[in-house]
């Protein structure tokens, strides 16, 4: 069966650098969220989008930016990057109505 | 906002038991999630619970108390690939984000 795809799988970056994350969601599925999970963390919420349109925001910096395309795939756009913003990146969808979240492998960002 | 409680870690013997409990504190309270995570990989989804009960799925099983704000995850037939963090997650009415707890460490040994 389909998963959620996310790429990269691995990314290192230096500080005040960008780095755009990707996520392909489930097909059919309608809604896709993205969590930060820091090491030890719980995943935190950051954003979500339904139908391309952002349907809720939580803990999300100023300095990032997240879209959902035509083709449902969504991108997490990350700006001016901070040591503390090494950590796994988790995108999720879901049917709207659905009950579970499926998760992606993850995008294992490290900011030196 | 959400408040969630869990426990950090447990050790259990292979074959045996194992009860992670997980608390809760939340307004529009629309379901709890059990989901299992090994070190460094994705949460992968186990339970569901929205109303009160008990949810069983082969060796793993779910409770839901609402008006206690409680819920249980129960581990039988332990064996060593269930070494991993467990997390609960509530979400609310009004948008289907997820709110996870600090996740709870099971080890199993032989």
């Amino acid at each position: 069966a389909a998963g959620v795809i996310q790429s990269p799988r691995h990314l290192i970056k230096e500080k005040r650098e960008t780095a755009t994350l990707k996520c392909y969601p489930i097909p059919r599925h309608d809604t896709v969220y993205w969590y930060q999970q820091g090491p030890g963390q719980d995943p935190q919420f950051l954003i979500s989008f339904y139908e391309k349109m952002q349907s809720d925001k939580g803990s999300i910096p100023d300095r990032f930016s997240a879209q959902q395309f035509s083709d449902y795939h969504s991108e997490l756009n990350m700006s001016s990057l901070e040591l503390g913003d090494s950590a796994l990146y988790f995108c999720a969808s879901s049917v709207r109505t659905g009950a579970e979240a499926f998760f992606g492998q993850g995008t294992r960002l490290t900011v030196v | 906002g959400q408040n969630i409680d869990q426990p950090t870690e447990m050790t259990a013997t292979e074959g045996a038991i194992v009860q992670i409990n997980c608390t809760y504190q939340t307004s529009g309270f629309n379901g709890l999630f059990w989901y299992q995570q090994h070190a460094g990989e994705a949460p992968t989804f186990l339970s569901y619970n929205v109303l009160d009960g008990l949810e069983e799925k082969g060796r793993f099983s779910s409770f839901l108390s609402r008006s206690k704000g409680y819920s249980y995850l129960l581990l039988k037939e332990l064996q060593m690939k269930d070494s991993a963090s467990y997390l609960c997650a509530v979400r609310v009415y009004g948008n289907n984000r997820l709110a996870f707890g600090k996740g709870n460490q099971v080890v199993v040994i032989p």
